[in-house]
């Protein structure tokens, strides 16, 4: 079973460009959540979306950040004319429901967007 | 709001020593979860170690195990046995479980701690 998957792990951008986040959860995990690093913090919640819903989005940037989560492919995470202040490690988590395991989050490798 | 504290930015151990990490966190949740996370050099966040909060007898996992007090609202993991492959970053995390169908299980990481292994 393979773990959480995140790509690109590395991402360059310069200030005004659009940055794309992709994340595919656990084989049989429905819920996914996106996770922002600043350097030397912990991580901070930004988003929680089920299939084909956005659930909880109450640490999502109003402007210029948006996620989904279709119904086929990756959970993505836009993030629309990036800022040097967009710059971190952003993890996607995933974790199953209706098992004894829904309360535990396991996270990918992470994206390491830089803006420059 | 819940607040979790990792006060110890840096430790460091040597190999074959047992070392302990501090975490506190401040909630008025009676029914919440708690976890240990590691992220080595590579990045990736590893689950080491999670505690219910309705369970009195501490987690443990191999060489690792919690001391969880829930009155003093204290979660420190003990490392025993350290190893090099041990040296990384670790996160405590508060979770509280969702409640409203519009909410999802809501995490709080502390601002981790730094531990090396020294050979």
């Amino acid at each position: 079973n393979a773990g959480v998957m995140q790509n690109p792990r590395h991402l360059v951008r310069r200030r005004g460009q659009e940055a794309r986040l992709r994340c595919s959860p656990m084989k049989g995990h429905s819920h996914v959540y996106w996770y922002r690093q600043l350097p030397e913090e912990g991580l901070k919640f930004m988003v929680y979306l089920q299939k084909e819903n956005i659930i909880d989005e109450s640490g999502m940037p109003k402007e210029r950040f948006s996620a989904e989560f279709p119904k086929e492919g990756p959970s993505i995470l836009r993030i629309q004319q990036v800022v040097r202040g967009d710059s971190a490690a952003y993890f996607c988590a995933s974790s199953p429901w209706g098992t004894g395991d829904q309360e535990t989050q396991y996270f990918g490798p992470g994206t390491r967007l830089l803006v420059l | 709001a819940q607040t979790v504290t990792q006060s110890q930015p840096e430790m460091s151990v040597q190999e074959a020593e047992t070392v302990t990490l501090s975490c506190t966190y401040d909630t008025s949740e009676n029914n919440y979860y708690l976890f240990w996370y590691k992220q080595p050099p590579s990045r990736q966040m590893i689950l080491v170690i999670r505690q219910e909060a309705y369970k009195q007898q501490n987690a443990t996992e191999n060489r690792f195990s919690v001391n969880f007090q829930k009155a003093a609202k204290s979660f420190s993991l003990k490392i025993s046995d350290s190893q090099l492959g041990d040296t990384a970053m670790y996160f405590c995390a508060f979770m509280k479980p969702s409640r409203a169908p519009n909410t999802g299980n809501q995490f709080y990481f502390g601002t981790g701690t730094s531990l090396t292994v020294i050979p």
